[in-house]
């Protein structure tokens, strides 16, 4: 059973550029969440999705940050017009059914530098 | 809201001993308690949890405990060994919400 998977591990981006990052959860698994992690600190929250459904985004900025779960295909964060301070480590992690398990499995993370 | 917070940002333990690594929270409503453990360039990995109705609890040579009175919680790792130096994250995680992490303490192991 392949773990999470999320691509690229590695992405390069000028100011101003978009930034796609991918997720594919667990095997089964329909809920998904996306963490950002600065360098030195711990993980912080952005967004929890389900199949076609945004279920929290307290955690996301206001402004260029956007995250999607389709029915089809992988979970998209999506950040526009990246600055510096978009400099950082993105996870996400998946569970099977809400509430049903309380150890969610984290994919490698990408790793996101804005030039 | 809830936070978490670690006593120590490194530790340093002679290969063999025990590590203990704390941590302090300030919202006692939550469901389970988590250590993660993050290797330097991986993601997060489950090492152990803990109901907030329990006090104690083993896995293989780690133990969690939780003191609610105080809250806090710590991770002790018995006989340390090179594998587990890494970043050493406590979290909380209510229902189907958001995990919140702590800043994590780096452990390293000295030969």
């Amino acid at each position: 059973n392949a773990g999470v998977m999320q691509n690229p591990r590695h992405l390069v981006r000028r100011r101003g550029q978009e930034a796609r990052l991918r997720c594919s959860p667990m095997k089964g698994h329909s809920h998904v969440y996306w963490y950002r992690q600065l360098p030195e600190e711990g993980l912080k929250f952005m967004v929890y999705l389900q199949k076609e459904n945004i279920i929290d985004e307290s955690g996301m900025p206001k402004e260029r940050f956007s995250a999607e779960f389709p029915k089809e295909g992988p979970s998209i964060l999506r950040i526009q017009q990246v600055v510096r301070g978009d400099s950082a480590a993105y996870f996400c992690a998946s569970l099977p059914t809400s509430g049903s398990y309380n150890e969610q499995f984290f994919g490698p993370g990408t790793r996101l530098t804005v030039l | 809201g809830e936070s978490v917070g670690l006593h120590l940002p490194t530790l340093s333990v002679q290969e063999g001993d025990n590590s203990i690594i704390n941590c302090a929270y300030s919202n006692s409503a939550s469901d389970y308690f988590i250590w993660y453990k993050q290797e330097s360039g991986k993601g997060p990995q489950f090492i152990i949890d803990i109901r907030s109705n329990m006090d104690k609890r083993q896995g293989q040579r780690v133990t969690v405990l939780l003191n609610k009175t105080v809250k806090h919680l710590s991770l002790q790792i018995a006989a340390t060994q090179p594998g587990d130096s890494a970043v050493y994250f406590c979290a909380l995680f209510r229902g189907a919400q958001k995990l919140v992490f702590g800043q994590g303490t780096r452990l390293t192991i000295n030969p």
